[in-house]
């Protein structure tokens, strides 16, 4: 079964707007991790966040997690079309689950 | 450096027609390995976690099994295919240690017919 719920589904923005995603999950975890997925192509590693972290920056992007909220967001600055991609969070126990995905479109 | 194969990258399988989808991993040893579905516009549903050879748990019981017949190894299958089987097959490792990435093959999308 699916651990994480991404909110919204789908999100449109310009190019070089910010984009920001949100992940909610149910149960405890070791990290949170975010991915990203092109069409019809397996799923790229972007940024991990340990249970124990409340923040992580990595190039145009910056995750937060709120254990006692059970979220995580994913913030993705200055957006470029080729930003535009499905976007996951995975909440990591023993194995990894992954949510429903935020479909992310960039407009030139 | 290390990488993951997984193969065929496309599938056209009638109902009732048996599975073989196989996963191997260079590179490293003793990695955790995922099999993964994917249905259309949806995420990633958990089908098979191993953490190593002949150690295989199951989240959905239905008619696909998984074995680990050796250590970077990972393979699915199926005795009799389902029209609901139809999707895109992930298989995915990462390392044994916690708190690391996984690395994902390029995926199989299977069209049962």
């Amino acid at each position: 079964s699916q651990q994480g719920e991404e909110d919204p589904q789908a999100l449109s923005i310009q190019e070089g707007e910010n984009a920001t995603m949100n992940c909610s999950y149910k149960t405890s975890i070791n990290n949170l991790q975010w991915y990203r997925q092109n069409s019809g192509r397996g799923l790229v590693h972007l940024i991990l966040i340990r249970s124990n972290e409340r923040e992580k920056h990595s190039g145009r992007l910056r995750v937060t997690l709120d254990t006692s909220k059970k979220s995580s967001s994913l913030l993705i600055t200055a957006s470029r079309a080729a930003d535009t991609a499905s976007y996951f969070c995975a909440t990591v126990f023993n194995d990894m689950r992954f949510g429903a995905g935020t479909r992310l479109t960039v407009k030139p | 450096s290390q990488t993951i194969h997984q193969w065929p990258a496309t599938l056209v399988q009638p109902v009732g027609s048996p599975l073989s989808l196989e996963c191997t991993v260079e590179g490293t040893s003793n990695p955790n390995l995922y099999w993964y579905r994917q249905a259309a516009g949806r995420g990633l549903q958990l089908l098979f976690y191993s953490v190593g050879i002949g150690q295989i748990s199951s989240e959905v019981p239905q008619n696909l099994s998984a074995s680990r017949p050796q250590d970077r190894q990972f393979i699915l299958s199926s005795k009799k295919l389902l029209l609901s089987d139809s999707g895109f097959y992930l298989c995915a490792w990462s390392r044994s240690v916690s708190n690391t990435e996984a690395f994902f093959g390029q995926g199989t999308r299977l069209t049962v017919v």
